[in-house]
């Protein structure tokens, strides 16, 4: 199957971490990325994990991967309200074809 | 260096029509891929190009069709327009090649926002 699914919502403190989870059915896939998506905008690309790897650090940004469980997670650390957006995980078929979440719109309170 | 530029930005269509949406890749990327995106299905895979030739195609019917030209920019077409058509439409580039997995990363436009009155 190609469904990857993620919670719709998650609201946070400006201040605290956030973390977006993510789970997907073909641990066949090799990258597995993180894409943000801020209104009336296109995708931005957040961070990418290669699917041999378990855990990628960026800057505030965490990606755990738990390839048994096909699970994916993002975290990011010390959230501003610029962080608020819809944030999309997505698997990486090959040929570019890649298939998104239904994503999660991360709503940050100051 | 420039980014992915999607034109129109905005635009408005009567069912029946046709439209034609253009988009120019990042410098130096040949693979060229279209997304449709709406609130019901979210984002789905229309279709990828590389040199010109199709490589991979999501599940949409007939009426959504596209192309690519020598220099990498590339064109999708919807004839018959359909109200449940209305969407943000993506285009992404990438420099992956021929190899399947080459480890280059998709870049994304900011879309062209098509609404099928």
């Amino acid at each position: 199957g190609e469904d990857v699914e993620q919670s719709l919502f998650l609201s946070v403190r400006e201040g605290d971490s956030s973390v977006i989870n993510c789970t997907y059915t073909d641990s066949s896939s090799t990258y597995l990325y993180w894409y943000k998506q801020e209104p009336g905008a296109g995708l931005q690309l957040l961070t990418y994990i290669f699917s041999n790897m378990d855990m990628k650090q960026d800057q505030r940004l965490t990606v755990l991967l738990n390839k048994k469980d096909k699970h994916l997670s993002l975290r990011i650390a010390d959230t501003q309200t610029g962080d608020s957006a819809i944030y999309f995980c997505a698997e990486d078929w090959g040929y570019q074809k890649v298939t998104f979440g239904t994503g999660t719109k991360l709503q940050v309170i100051p | 260096k420039a980014g992915v530029t999607q034109t129109p930005r905005y635009l408005i269509k009567t069912r029946g029509q046709q439209v034609t949406l253009s988009c120019s890749p990042i410098s130096g990327h040949r693979s060229v891929s279209w997304y449709q995106q709406t609130p019901g299905q979210g984002l789905q895979f229309l279709f990828e190009y590389f040199s010109e030739t199709q490589r991979n195609k999501g599940n949409f019917p007939g009426r959504f069709s596209g192309r690519q030209f020598s220099n990498s920019r590339s064109e999708m077409n919807v004839s018959t327009l359909e109200l449940g058509d209305s969407a943000l439409y993506l285009c992404a580039s990438s420099l992956r090649s021929a190899t399947e997995f080459s480890g280059n990363t998709i870049y994304f436009g900011e879309g062209s926002w098509l609404t099928v009155v």
